[in-house]
């Protein structure tokens, strides 16, 4: 199937940096890729739809200025947190889509974001 | 707008046993697509189960199984001999069936399985 990875796994930054996210469909190429949040013992909630070559879409309540996505290749999203402050510690998960018999998202591992 | 319900926060089952999980949804759509993810300690999202709307045959992959209900709006998971590795948060997750690939999840289930 399908492999999506994100790198770094976990990352700890201090309170005012920028934190980048990648996430990387390895074995396909990924048109739109999707970006969510989830917090302790809670959902995922979806931050930004990721098309290659265009801007991404934010969803309500989204700051597009904090999260800052690009998607510059068929193979490559990122995701940056900019100034980053302890309420942005979160876990974020990237997806990318591909049309396929699964007709839904392959996921990757997740990035844990503790900012201090 | 989709919603996706999930009315148990937590459920657990005897080992070997059989548990269901519920899933309501709240759409206007008549063509759509419905998921069950497990979510284990990892962390990592795994696909479990997938239904077409218009398919009214309920979907199974092995110790899986779903019953769903279209004029109900419901789609519950049955997990048949649980084992421990079935233990994870499950989410039921809603598509529509044109366009849009995004995903609307409800709010889960922890599952947890008792030796």
């Amino acid at each position: 199937g399908a492999v999506v990875s994100q790198h770094p796994s976990r990352v700890i930054c201090k309170s005012g940096t920028s934190v980048k996210i990648e996430c990387r469909s390895l074995d396909f190429q990924a048109t739109t890729m999707f970006w969510y949040r989830q917090f302790p013992k809670q959902s995922l909630m979806l931050m930004a739809t990721s098309n290659e070559g265009s801007k991404a879409t934010y969803e309500q309540g989204v700051e597009k200025d904090k999260f800052l996505i690009n998607h510059a290749s068929l193979t490559l999203s990122t995701l940056t947190v900019t100034s980053a402050h302890p309420e942005d510690s979160s876990f974020y998960i990237c997806s990318a889509w591909i049309r396929d018999s699964r007709e839904t998202q392959y996921f990757g591992p997740g990035t844990r974001l503790l900012v201090l | 707008a989709q919603t996706v319900t999930q009315s148990q926060p937590e459920m657990s089952v005897q080992e070997a046993e059989t548990v269901t999980l519920s899933c309501t949804y709240d759409t206007s759509e008549s063509d759509y697509y419905l998921f069950w993810y497990k979510q284990p300690p990892s962390r990592q999202m795994i696909l479990v189960i997938r239904q077409e709307a218009y398919k009214q045959q309920n979907a199974t992959e092995n110790r899986f199984s779903v019953n769903f209900q279209k004029a109900a709006k419901s789609f519950s998971l049955k997990i048949s001999d649980s084992q421990l590795g079935d233990a994870a948060m499950y989410f039921c997750a809603y598509r529509t069936y044109f366009g849009n690939e995004k995903l609307t999840f409800g709010t889960g289930t922890r599952l947890t399985i008792i030796p």
